[in-house]
């Protein structure tokens, strides 16, 4: 089946300082990414719909300018938490999907994010 | 707009006991797809059935079995003879297309412990 990697799997960083997370669509061309949160606990919640080569698509609700994404090509999409708070402390996941398979998502294993 | 409901927070039975996870959603598309997931505590989600909306036959595999009832809008998930390998939360989701892509929401999620 198709595989999704992100990197890093987990990553602690300070107060104030910016984070970039990659996930990557190891065996197929991924035109749509998408990024998800989860709180300990809780449920996935979408943060947003990136598709290749456009602006990503952001859920209500969540900031644009704090949480960046990027998805320069087929298989890698980045997202890159900006001037991290411990409120940004989540469980981060993305997920994939093949082009023409408009229900299928292929989900990454998450990347656990402590800000200190 | 799009919602799954998964009212079971919490379920805990013995190794063996059968147990039935709900799921209940909402949706004005006619189009639509139905997945469950199992989370385990190392946070990776663990893709285990994809329903679509025009296919209400019931699916059994191994000891898993899902019972699809649109009139009811419920897509339940039960375990037969269960084990305690079985123990994670596990998430009801519905992708229903939006702006020529489909998009996915999960349900709060139940978490299950299966005691030995």
């Amino acid at each position: 089946g198709a595989v999704v990697s992100q990197h890093p799997s987990w990553v602690i960083c300070k107060s104030g300082t910016s984070v970039k997370i990659e996930c990557r669509s190891l065996d197929f061309q991924a035109t749509t990414m998408f990024w998800y949160r989860q709180f300990p606990k809780q449920s996935l919640m979408l943060m947003a719909t990136s598709n290749e080569g456009s602006k990503a698509t952001y859920e209500q609700g969540v900031e644009k300018d704090k949480f960046l994404i990027n998805h320069a090509s087929l298989t890698l999409s980045t997202l890159t938490v900006t001037s991290a708070h411990p409120e940004d402390s989540s469980f981060y996941i993305c997920s994939a999907r093949e082009p023409g398979l408009r229900y299928e998502q292929y989900f990454g294993p998450g990347t656990r994010l402590t800000v200190t | 707009a799009q919602k799954v409901t998964q009212a079971q927070t919490e379920i805990s039975v013995v190794e063996k006991e059968d147990v039935t996870l709900d799921c209940v959603y909402e949706t004005r598309d006619t189009t639509y797809y139905l997945f469950w997931y199992k989370q385990p505590p190392s946070g990776e989600l663990v893709f285990l059935i994809r329903r679509n909306s025009f296919d209400e036959q019931n699916e059994i595999s191994g000891r898993y079995s899902w019972n699809f009832q649109k009139s009811t809008s419920s897509f339940n998930f039960t375990i037969t003879a269960s084990q305690v390998v079985d123990s994670a939360v596990y998430f009801c989701a519905l992708s229903e297309a939006t702006g020529g892509g489909f998009k996915t929401i999960f349900g709060a999620g139940t978490r299950l412990f299966v005691k030995a």
